[in-house]
């Protein structure tokens, strides 16, 4: 199993630039979700969804959409970037709903914009 | 508010010396109680949990932690630092009824050889 994959690794935006984070788990796990993470603040819950066609927003929600068609796949979108989400991106996974808070994270994407 | 601190930025320890560190919460009822371990431009990894019962858990690693109800804490021990475990150490609440997994801001620890 490859676990939790994001890509990219890095990205640089310009202010304004859309662009979408990606999220894939080969563990067919339902619950997954994205978290910021910036000096100081630990992690902070963006979304999350607890399944295929299921959503909801975590703590800081804005400027940021997700969807989750598949099992497998939660993309993060950023509509319209702005200078404050610049970050490192977390996503994670965990089995299911009973065990959300034992969750696998990735590696990662670290985002700036400009 | 409900809320996690983590009052020690940083730590510094010598190799073979033992660690502790510490986390607050603030929560209505007992939550479920994480620790989190975060190596260098790495993901989180679980350390270990709490949920009921004994309140003294065992780890990976060789961490442990106990949870003090009367003071609302959940301190992380371990009794002779290897340099590997130097990184960054989150503890983490979730709410019972909740799915959010809630950090607090992080602990550094820097190992002394």
């Amino acid at each position: 199993n490859a676990g939790v994959t994001q890509t990219p690794k890095f990205q640089v935006l310009k202010t304004g630039q859309s662009m979408t984070l990606q999220c894939a788990q080969d563990m067919n796990h339902e619950y997954m979700s994205w978290y910021r993470q910036d000096p100081g603040m630990g992690l902070r819950l963006i979304h999350y969804s607890v399944g295929a066609g299921i959503t909801d927003q975590g703590e800081v929600p804005n400027g940021y959409n997700v969807s989750r068609s598949t099992t497998e796949d939660f993309p993060l979108r950023l509509l319209s970037a702005a200078p404050s989400q610049t970050s490192v991106y977390f996503c994670a996974s965990s089995i299911n709903r009973a065990s959300h808070y034992e969750q696998y994270f990735g590696p990662g994407t670290r985002l700036t914009v400009t | 508010a409900q809320s996690v601190t983590q009052p020690d930025i940083h730590i510094t320890v010598s190799e073979g010396a033992s660690l502790e560190l510490r986390c607050n919460y603030s929560y209505g009822a007992t939550p479920y109680l994480f620790w989190y371990v975060q190596s260098p431009g790495q993901g989180l990894q679980l350390l270990l949990k709490y949920f009921s019962g004994d309140t003294l858990v065992q780890g990976i690693k060789g961490f442990e932690a106990e949870f003090k109800r009367s003071q609302s804490s959940f301190n992380l021990r371990k009794p002779s630092v290897h340099w590997s475990d130097a990184a960054e150490y989150f503890c983490a609440v979730a709410e019972r009824s909740s799915y959010k997994l809630i950090f607090g801001s992080g602990t550094r620890l820097l190992v002394r050889p």
